[in-house]
């Protein structure tokens, strides 16, 4: 079964913070990704996390709790653009990801 | 043309057609991947390829067959899909497959249509 959990479906307004969470199970596990995927387009980078701790980039923060299997995206400064599906995954042996099913993110005026 | 490119953009085919799937990468990585997404499922990994050798086959149906002829391209050759094959097929590229933080770079996409 799926062993990587993101919610669905989040709503924020413009200018708010939002944080979007991702747990995991897993018995190999070297790091986390978040990328971004807007309707129709290619997933993009945002981030990776390999150690606990918070890595800051920009309006964007991932965060890592490998003990906990948790992580997190926070946005911060949330504009129009923003509005996108976020996908968290981990990665195991070598460069092989495994997917969450995206989080779609919606921001409205 | 830069980064991970894919033909065609959009494909319908019936169910006894034979068609290809193209993709070129201009980054010089070593390793390129095929995924599949599906509605309300996680990006699946098909495929990888590692300086030309097949890497993983993650229990792909015999009907997708990959070939990469070298490291800047890599194919998905389709043949008596089924409807439930439509789906968003991704392509992507990274340095190393060996090197578990290697950001993976994605082409954008080419949507099939199985009738």
């Amino acid at each position: 079964g799926q062993n990587i959990d993101q919610p669905t479906e989040m709503t924020a307004t413009e200018g708010a913070i939002v944080q979007i969470n991702c747990t995991y199970q897993t018995s190999g596990f070297n790091g986390l990704f978040w990328y971004q995927q807007h309707a129709g387009e290619a997933p993009t980078f945002l981030s990776y996390n390999v150690l606990d701790g918070l890595e800051e980039k920009g309006r964007f923060s991932s965060f890592l709790s490998r003990s906990k299997g948790y992580s997190y995206l926070l946005l911060k400064e949330l504009q129009m653009k923003d509005s996108a599906s976020y996908l968290c995954a981990y990665t195991g042996g070598g460069n092989k990801l495994t997917f969450g099913t995206g989080t779609q993110l919606k921001v409205e005026l | 043309e830069t980064g991970v490119t894919q033909t065609p953009r959009h494909l319908v085919m019936g169910m006894t057609n034979k068609k290809s799937l193209k993709c070129e990468q201009h980054l010089g990585h070593n390793a390129m991947y095929w995924y599949k997404q599906s509605a309300k499922k996680p990006l699946e990994l098909m495929f990888v390829y590692s300086l030309e050798e097949r890497v993983e086959n993650n229990s792909v149906p015999s009907r997708f067959s990959p070939e990469c002829p070298n490291s800047s391209h890599l194919f998905l050759h389709l043949h008596t899909l089924q409807p439930e094959d439509s789906a968003l097929y991704l392509c992507a590229s990274s340095q190393d497959f060996r090197q578990p933080y290697n950001e993976q770079f994605f082409g954008p996409g080419t949507r099939l249509t199985v009738l």
